[in-house]
């Protein structure tokens, strides 16, 4: 398998900065998703990084290091619209099923 | 708009029966997914689909079946073979899988399944 890894629950204070983790299997893999849940919806995509290092896309951010099978995603200025569950999924383009989904990690901001 | 759909978003069983649920794509994507959430846990792979008339099975296919007969469609039956059918089931579609990457997955809003 893949072996995701990621933390189960995160608490963290509204206006606050929060860093997910997530490691995974580096062979075959070519890039990781970053997905948001909201509790009863679908998953929709925050990121995608292929390379070595950190893409800024407004409050969020994502890092990756292929060489470590390393991730974080980095949520910076929390609201209270940000609990949600955060699915880590790295990218396999030699298997036929493309993504294997992490089991998330629930994030609750408090206010 | 284009996008994905799936009906009903809740839907109620009696045990022993089964039921088809749907789930239609107009984004012109080759391949479409099928996974079950249970509570507080991540996605598991159904089923997935790469080309028309074509499917495979994913982690947990036992007790389901899947039908691939238009690009547009990709139906999930959950069969009575299933032991805990209640779960959160989500259909996915991604451009074709041959071509390189990357895929992002667009998801429908999902429909509940509660079979008592």
């Amino acid at each position: 398998g893949q072996n995701i890894d990621q933390p189960t629950e995160m608490t963290a204070t509204e206006g606050a900065i929060v860093q997910i983790n997530c490691t995974y299997q580096t062979s075959g893999f070519n890039g990781l998703f970053w997905y948001q849940q909201h509790a009863g919806e679908a998953p929709t995509f925050l990121s995608y990084n292929v390379l070595d290092g950190l893409e800024e896309k407004g409050r969020f951010s994502s890092f990756l290091s292929r060489s470590k099978g390393y991730s974080y995603l980095l949520l910076k200025e929390l609201q209270m619209k940000d609990s949600a569950s955060y699915l880590c999924a790295p990218h396999y383009p030699g298997s036929a099923r493309q993504l294997t989904f992490g089991s998330g990690t629930q994030l609750t901001v408090l206010p | 708009d284009g996008g994905i759909t799936q009906s009903p978003k809740y839907l109620f069983r009696k045990e022993g029966q089964n039921v088809t649920l749907s789930c239609e794509q107009n984004l012109n994507h080759d391949a479409m997914y099928w996974y079950r959430q249970d509570p507080g846990q991540g996605l598991r792979l159904i089923y997935y689909s790469q080309i028309v008339n074509d499917f495979q099975k994913g982690d947990i296919a036992e007790g389901y079946s899947v039908s691939r007969e238009k690009k547009e469609s990709f139906p999930l039956t959950v069969t009575s073979a299933q032991k805990n059918p209640t779960a959160f089931y989500l259909c996915a579609s991604s451009i074709d899988l041959v071509s390189g990457g990357p895929y992002e997955q667009y998801f429908g809003p999902g429909t509940r399944l509660t079979v008592t």
